[in-house]
């Protein structure tokens, strides 16, 4: 079983729609991240969680929201979806030892007509 | 200018030749770094970190780092076609890792 797992990994929705993208871990790490990823390129920083009272936004907060329910789960809402939020869209845990990477999903790819 | 910066590819590389990619950072007091390996559509896989200056080396990959002059490298030897994909150096320190852009290596048999 993989360490992040990322629920649904595909979706395709219509503008306006809420949507939620679920994320939950066994790795035990207390670091969550959602990043968001456009074709051709380079990860975005959408939401961040050190703990579960501890939420940031990233570079591109604006039209997300996230909600960290326990240690493992973390989660992210789009409340009204738009066509230009179509990517794909990243998990990620770390530990808090500034040595330690952090570790992937496998992604939800997402599409809003 | 970018806190982590990329070879902004595309390289092309020949079957068994040497992979060079490079990653520059801003960020002085950086102290871990890491490179990720992305298949297309696929998420990041971790192949290499290296937190001291010098090589660090796994198998195919070495990783080099030179802390003063804010460089940080992948080699690649023997290059095999499976290793086309793009590469993202990432950079760590006070809480933030930073990602670079990538830089999408093809390997031509």
């Amino acid at each position: 079983d993989a360490d992040v797992t990322q629920t649904p990994r595909n979706r395709i929705t219509k503008t306006g729609k809420r949507i939620m993208l679920e994320c939950s871990q066994t790795k035990g790490h207390d670091r969550m991240y959602w990043y968001r990823q456009d074709p051709g390129l380079g990860l975005q920083l959408i939401y961040y969680s050190f703990d579960v009272k501890d939420i940031n936004k990233g570079e591109i907060s604006d039209g997300y929201s996230v909600s960290r329910q326990a240690q493992a789960k973390f989660s992210l809402s789009l409340e009204s979806a738009i066509p230009n939020q179509t990517a794909l869209y990243f998990c990620a845990t770390s530990s808090r030892d500034t040595y330690q990477p952090q570790h992937f999903g496998d992604g939800t790819r997402l599409s809003i007509l | 200018q970018k806190e982590v910066e990329q070879n902004s590819g595309p390289l092309s590389v020949p079957e068994g030749a040497i992979a060079s990619l490079n990653c520059t950072y801003s960020d002085r007091g950086s102290q871990s770094f890491f490179w990720y390996r992305q298949y297309s559509g696929k998420s990041p896989e971790l192949i290499m970190s290296i937190y001291s200056n010098g090589d660090k080396e796994d198998g195919r990959f070495t990783a080099q780092l030179n802390k003063a002059s804010q460089y940080v490298s992948l080699l690649i030897r023997d290059s095999q076609p499976s290793d086309s994909a793009t590469y993202l150096c990432a950079v760590k320190g006070n809480e933030k890792l930073t990602f670079g852009t990538g830089t999408r290596l093809t390997i031509i048999p």
